[in-house]
């Protein structure tokens, strides 16, 4: 079964931290893509990469930051955790042309 | 911003009976396509619809595009309460379909 793996289903950081999530999928997939969901705003994207070592910035870049080294792994990183980046955290991956395939989701609290 | 709305925001139904939701664009698209999301899960896509079709099918889920009209609808037939969730449209953005734009999604309740 193909996945979509997240490190942690949740998590709890201080202000000011740096945080690293990270996402692994196993399909060979060129795109992953991180997007964070909050109630009333839906789904907005932060970041996409489209191939190793590629990234481009989404709707909502600020604050964050990503790195994608090898294929299978893209990381958000948290540059100086704030309590507004207090959110749900999805990471998707797809093959070009295809629907994406969405991990079980991070719920990150900054306290 | 979203391209997509979804109506109704949100639904409810008896266990057996069909739900159908639709969803409505700005912007031509090359593709349409809907997840479901269960409770504090991630999205499960369910269809990816191009637009060249106007109908598909994947088990009891039947989803209709109308190019003309910018709208599609998700139909689920039989409906059980395992169907219970959050349904989300959404469809590329820009030039190229990198990235997708979620609409606000209709949240259905199955009940028993």
């Amino acid at each position: 079964d193909v996945k979509v793996t997240q490190s942690s289903r949740y998590l709890v950081k201080r202000t000011g931290e740096k945080v690293f999530l990270e996402c692994v999928q196993d399909m060979d997939h060129e795109n992953m893509f991180w997007y964070r969901q909050d109630p009333g705003l839906g789904l907005r994207l932060i970041y996409f990469s489209y191939d190793v070592k590629m990234k481009e910035k989404g709707d909502i870049p600020e604050g964050y930051s990503v790195s994608r080294e090898k294929k299978e792994r893209f990381s958000l990183i948290l540059e100086s955790a704030s309590t507004n980046q207090t959110s749900m955290y999805l990471c998707a991956s797809r093959r070009t042309g295809n629907g994406y395939t969405f991990g079980s989701g991070t719920r990150l609290t900054v306290v | 911003s979203q391209q997509g709305e979804e109506d109704p925001q949100a639904l409810s139904i008896q266990e057996g009976e069909n739900a159908t939701m639709n969803c409505s664009y700005k912007t031509s698209i090359n593709n349409l396509q809907w997840y479901r999301q269960n409770s504090g899960r991630g999205l499960v896509h369910l269809i990816l619809i191009r637009s060249n079709e106007r109908e598909k099918h994947s088990g009891r889920l039947r989803v209709t595009l109308d190019t003309s009209k910018k709208s599609s609808s998700l139909l689920i037939t039989a409906s059980r309460a395992a169907d219970t969730a959050s349904y989300f449209c959404a469809m590329p953005v820009g030039s190229n379909d990198y990235k997708l734009s979620f609409g606000a999604g209709t949240t259905v309740t199955v009940r028993a």
